[in-house]
């Protein structure tokens, strides 16, 4: 089965400054890989995803990039504010599949003021 | 839009008792569903998804059972709770197969506390 390592497990920085996230699949099948912001004592919240025929993609602020040779995937947050502060989880599924989200371990990312 | 909820949002159950939560999915039809355990605010294990009224797969066993009695419903049930059921459990859904959404929702969870 699929298996998501995410890194690092907590991450600081400072107002305004850029955070990356990373995390490795090892299932080459895998093809869609989405990304949650989870809020204290609330659900995960879908924030950006991507599909394998995409190396990058951007919203705002966020913005993903994936290397399939490498297996691997990566989250950018730019200019972080505050309110960024939260628990981000990777995630990984072959498309059309209507179970296998694998997620990672989840981290704890602090934007400090 | 598509709106789902979870009832009820914290729950303190004794050891051995019975569980029942509920999930319901509103502005979408033939949603795929699922139920996850969240432990120590980290980690999100799938309990179950279902496809259909009907059809449930479970990914980890325990002494959790699910039920879909209605195509937007969700329920996860015990008839004893252990102390090891607790935890921040999530329902999800996402589109059916075939209509090219694939993206999982997540609701807002209920905290269940086993004491």
């Amino acid at each position: 089965g699929e298996n998501v390592e995410q890194h690092p497990s907590t991450l600081s920085v400072q107002e305004g400054d850029s955070a990356v996230i990373k995390c490795t699949y090892s299932d080459s099948a895998s093809n869609y890989f989405p990304w949650y912001k989870q809020e204290l004592g609330k659900g995960p919240q879908l924030i950006i995803d991507i599909r394998s025929n995409v190396g990058e993609k951007k919203d705002q602020r966020i913005a993903v990039t994936l290397n399939k040779t490498a297996k691997h995937f990566s989250l950018h947050i730019t200019e972080t504010q505050p309110e960024d502060s939260a628990v981000y989880f990777c995630a990984a599924s072959p498309l059309g599949s209507a179970r296998q989200l694998t997620f990672g371990s989840g981290t704890q990312l602090t934007v400090l003021p | 839009s598509q709106t789902i909820h979870q009832w009820p949002a914290t729950l303190v159950q004794p050891v051995g008792s019975p569980l029942s939560l509920e999930c319901t999915v509103e502005g979408t039809s033939n949603p795929n569903l699922y139920w996850y355990r969240q432990a120590a605010g980290r980690g999100l294990q799938l309990l179950f998804y279902s496809v259909g009224i009907g059809q449930i797969s479970s990914e980890v066993p325990q002494n959790l059972s699910a039920s879909r009695p209605q195509d937007r419903q969700f329920i996860l049930s015990s008839k004893k709770l252990l102390l090891s059921d607790s935890g921040f459990y999530l329902c999800a859904w996402s589109g059916a197969r075939g209509r090219g959404i694939y993206e999982q929702y997540f609701g807002p969870g209920t905290r269940l506390t086993v004491t």
